[in-house]
């Protein structure tokens, strides 16, 4: 069984920096290409960034680029999201997401974690 | 502002149908034919409901189905029942940045 179980949300002040993780298991990791979106509190999701299964190919959403780095780590079945300068705009719950080799699509989720930028 | 449009929401008494419509643009709906739809209970995993446009897959009812027209994916799920009261949001892939875009959500109400 596929799962996905993000952690490391929490409350930042503005300018801090928080270090999501996303542990997954139940598929070999290294094949899949993996993704961050997240949900602002009232707002609909927002593609945030992606990594390739290679953990080298990597893309950003223009909001975070600069800020936000993915990376992940095939021995701990992890990928992470590593957010500097936080702005009140970051506060969202994140979701990681596994990408299909199928389709071009996301086939499994976490069931997020929030991050508060709040002083 | 979603880049995908959904309905806010929906209702429905149990065994009717309802249909949820997710409008996009000729980039991402219109463009391809991976546009995927996803059932969510707050505070647990999103689950995949559909994917490439009208493809279930394996364990989802086939109460579940999707559809395209355009820059318009819809999901209908007939026969309600009270366990399909959730929120409903589309995903589309678009090619190019920003790569995957989404729905605001719709909530389903089961009366």
């Amino acid at each position: 069984e596929v799962q996905l179980l993000e952690s490391g949300g929490g409350l930042v002040q503005p300018g801090g920096s928080l270090r999501l993780s996303c542990a997954a298991s139940g598929f070999t990791f290294r094949n899949y290409a993996m993704t961050w979106v997240r949900q602002a509190p009232g707002k609909g999701l927002e593609w945030v960034s992606s990594i390739d299964g290679t953990g080298i190919v990597t893309f950003y959403a223009d909001s975070v680029k600069g800020r936000f780095t993915i990376s992940s780590d095939s021995s701990k079945n992890t990928v992470f999201l590593l957010m500097n300068s936080l702005r009140a705009e970051d506060t969202a719950v994140y979701y990681c997401a596994k990408q299909s080799t199928v389709t071009k699509l996301h086939d499994y989720w976490g069931q997020g974690t929030l991050v508060t930028v709040s002083s | 502002q979603s880049a995908l449009t959904q309905p806010r929401s929906v209702s429905g008494s149990p065994g009717q149908s309802v249909t949820i419509s997710c409008t996009g643009t000729s980039s991402d709906v219109g463009g391809y034919n991976y546009v995927s739809w996803y059932q969510h209970h707050p505070g647990k995993a999103p689950k995949l409901m559909i994917y490439d446009v009208n493809k279930r897959p394996s364990g989802v009812p086939d109460r579940f189905s999707g559809s395209k027209s355009g820059n318009a994916a819809s999901l209908t799920i007939s026969g309600l029942q009270a366990d399909d009261e959730a929120d409903y949001f589309c995903s589309s892939y678009a090619g190019t940045y920003p790569y995957w875009v989404f729905g605001g959500g719709t909530k389903l109400t089961v009366l």
